[in-house]
């Protein structure tokens, strides 16, 4: 089975700070692979997903960036943080196969200040 | 992307059986239904998928009627563990990109004892 791993769990940046949160897959190959947010008390929001090395698509415009330099990693980073990216940071995975369910790491709660 | 609409949120009481009901009118031939459900701070977790009649796990069963146009989450004798956040997403079954779905607001149940 598919195990996500996220770190770190929660995090505390001041604004204009760098930002780099890693997500690595274990138990399949050639996933797809999403980042998600969440604010406080909202639904999810699709931010990025890759369908492989290199392949990167942004679903909305902001301040952050994605990239996936191996097959089961994926990263999500900022030059400079505003207090906007404060939100619950989730990577998800499904198996690229028809009807695939999504798996979900356990977040990155992150705090800009 | 058929859209959905569920309660914000609905309260019960420990043992009793709870039904969330998703509407979704514009649901095409080709969309099945998931649902998912997330604790705090924690990733959303997959709890049943279907895309007609009746489909029967062991966490919760899901109706999805002739028209489809809506489907009923029902989870037999709730108790305190499953007070969380349920969405219900509806997708193209030929996608192999299961992460776009959107995540609405979904449904807050909170279980009393």
């Amino acid at each position: 089975s598919q195990t996500i791993h996220q770190w770190p769990a929660t995090l505390v940046q001041p604004v204009g700070s760098p930002l780099s949160l890693e997500c690595t897959v274990e138990g399949t190959s050639n996933p797809n692979l999403y980042w998600y947010r969440q604010a406080a008390g909202r639904g999810l929001q699709l931010l990025f997903y890759s369908v492989g090395i290199g392949q990167i698509s942004s679903e909305v415009p902001q301040n952050l960036s994605a990239s996936r330099p191996q097959d089961r990693q994926f990263i999500l980073s900022s030059k400079k943080l505003l207090l906007s990216d404060s939100g619950f940071y989730l990577c998800a995975t499904d198996r690229s196969s028809y009807n695939s369910p999504l798996h979900f790491g356990n977040g990155t709660r992150l705090t800009v200040t | 992307l058929a859209k959905t609409t569920q309660p914000i949120s609905m309260d019960s009481y420990e043992g009793q059986e709870v039904n969330i009901t998703c509407s979704h009118n514009n649901i095409a031939t080709n969309d099945y239904i998931t649902w998912y459900q997330q604790f705090p701070s924690q990733g959303p977790r997959f709890i049943i998928q279907g895309y007609k009649t009746k489909v029967t796990n062991e966490v919760a069963s899901l109706f999805i009627p002739a028209d489809r146009k809506s489907s009923t989450l029902s989870l037999p004798r709730v108790s305190l563990s499953d007070t969380a956040v349920y969405y219900c997403l509806v997708g193209d079954i030929l996608s192999s990109n299961t992460g776009k779905l959107i995540f609405g607001q979904g449904t807050t149940l909170q279980v009393k004892p």
